[in-house]
């Protein structure tokens, strides 16, 4: 059982190039997100995706695009990356279908750590 | 604009001690509040949550207590053991937004021998 799979885990990237993060999950949840992590910031939401054909900016969505390719899989896209988007990336995803009950929790992959040099 | 003010940042505690951590918040909105617990190289991991209609939330050795009338939570560890040592973050969530977190800046706990 794998959860919340994030390629790559690494990459360095150029000012100005461009790269997708991937991300998969096999426990068939609706909503799928999007996190930065960054020291002494936190975790920071990017873009959500609360059901499959649906997607939403979030707390810091400037400079990214994402695509919910369908209801596993969720990409991070940077057109043009620059420095200030050096960071650790967070893939998740929550059941979304029961959003008062207590248990609900967001599942995280392990995370792409990010340079723009 | 932090909506959810943790501290302290980094603490340190000796095995079998009490671990605090605290946090802050003033958007009334929020209707549920969880801890998770993140290792070096690895995701966060949901710890425990509490939602505002109770004051306290027990499960081992990890308690949250919540003040809604100070909009403050704060999780404690009794028993502190090494294994406890990694990075603590409180997170609220508005009502009606699906799981949408606003997190806290975190706090490194280190549980010393």
């Amino acid at each position: 059982n794998a959860g919340v799979t994030q390629t790559p885990k690494f990459q360095v990237l150029k000012t100005g190039q461009s790269m997708t993060l991937q991300c998969a999950q096999d426990m068939n949840h609706n909503s799928m997100y999007w996190y930065r992590q960054d020291p002494g910031m936190g975790l920071r939401l990017i873009y959500y995706s609360a059901s499959e054909g649906t997607t939403d900016k979030g707390e810091v969505p400037n400079g990214y695009n994402v695509s919910r390719l369908n209801k596993r899989e969720f990409s991070l896209r940077l057109e043009s990356a620059a420095p200030s988007q050096t960071s650790v990336y967070f893939c998740a995803s929550s059941d979304g279908s029961r959003r008062l009950h207590i248990n609900e929790k967001l599942f995280f992959g392990s995370g792409t750590q990010l340079s723009v040099l | 604009q932090q909506q959810v003010k943790q501290s302290p940042q980094s603490l340190i505690v000796q095995k079998g001690g009490i671990s605090i951590i605290n946090c802050a918040y003033e958007n009334t909105a929020f209707d549920y509040f969880p801890w998770y617990q993140q290792f070096p190289g690895k995701g966060p991991a949901l710890l425990i949550a509490i939602r505002p209609d109770v004051s306290e939330k027990k499960e081992g050795r990890f308690t949250i207590s919540f003040n809604k009338s100070a909009k403050q939570f704060s999780l404690h560890i009794m028993d502190s053991q090494p294994g406890d040592s990694a990075t603590y973050f409180c997170a609220a969530r508005k009502a009606g937004t699906a799981s949408k977190l606003t997190f806290g800046t975190g706090t490194r706990l280190q549980v010393t021998l």
